[in-house]
């Protein structure tokens, strides 16, 4: 069935290095995916996406990577801020032309000073 | 540009009530969709409405509806609240709601407390 999963569920990093959040995704025909992120008492927010015919997509300290031969999407932030502690979502388009969102579980990131 | 709004932020009902859940997209914004957030099966998608027409469905039973008006503002319904009900509802806004560049933003969330 459609799942989006996550291989780690909590990460904990000091601040000032890189961090890396993990995700596996089942659904082959998935052409969109989004990286969220959720503070506490807050809705996700958006982070970054990239589409299937992208391998890599670079932010403002954050890189998307896709792997769409192993299903694999990952998100790297460069120089980890205490600010960036929050549950880290991914997320796939299973709905084709009609958005429609699969979650993973969360990866919650905390960042030690 | 205000954000996606959603009313109210916080609900209590008991068992066998029902609920209706408010949200307010970003102007200009025509695609409304809605999730529910819990800890055990994280955030599902309920259902997503562009110009008024229900466009995709989650895995719900009848019991959770909504609807979209003119001016692109959606309402959820809940009818004959269980416990399992209880849960982070969360709504979300982007221009077209398809591929492409589309963003979906998403707001604050209510939360309902089923007793």
């Amino acid at each position: 069935g459609e799942s989006v999963g996550l291989h780690l569920p909590t990460l904990s990093v000091q601040e000032g290095d890189n961090s890396i959040i993990n995700c596996a995704y089942s659904n082959s025909a998935s052409d969109y995916f989004i990286w969220y992120k959720q503070e506490s008492g807050k809705g996700p927010q958006f982070i970054i996406d990239i589409r299937s015919n992208m391998d890599k997509r670079q932010g403002q300290r954050v890189t998307v990577l896709l792997n769409k031969t192993v299903k694999h999407l990952s998100l790297q932030i460069a120089a980890t801020q205490p600010g960036d502690s929050a549950v880290y979502f991914c997320a796939e388009n299973t709905g084709g032309s009609n958005y429609k969102l699969t979650f993973g579980k969360g990866t919650l990131l905390t960042v030690n000073p | 540009k205000a954000g996606v709004t959603q009313t109210p932020r916080y609900l209590i009902k008991t068992r066998g009530q029902q609920v209706t859940l408010s949200c307010s997209p970003i102007s200009g914004h025509r695609s409304v969709s809605w999730y529910q957030q819990t800890p055990g099966q994280g955030l599902q998608f309920l259902f997503e409405y562009f110009s008024e027409t229900q466009r995709n469905k989650g895995n719900f039973p009848g019991r959770f509806s909504g609807r979209q008006f003119s001016n692109s503002r959606s309402e959820m319904n809940v009818s004959t609240l269980e416990l399992g009900d209880s849960a982070l509802y969360l709504c979300a806004s982007s221009s077209r709601g398809g591929l492409s560049t589309d963003t979906q933003y998403f707001g604050p969330g209510t939360r309902l407390t089923v007793l």
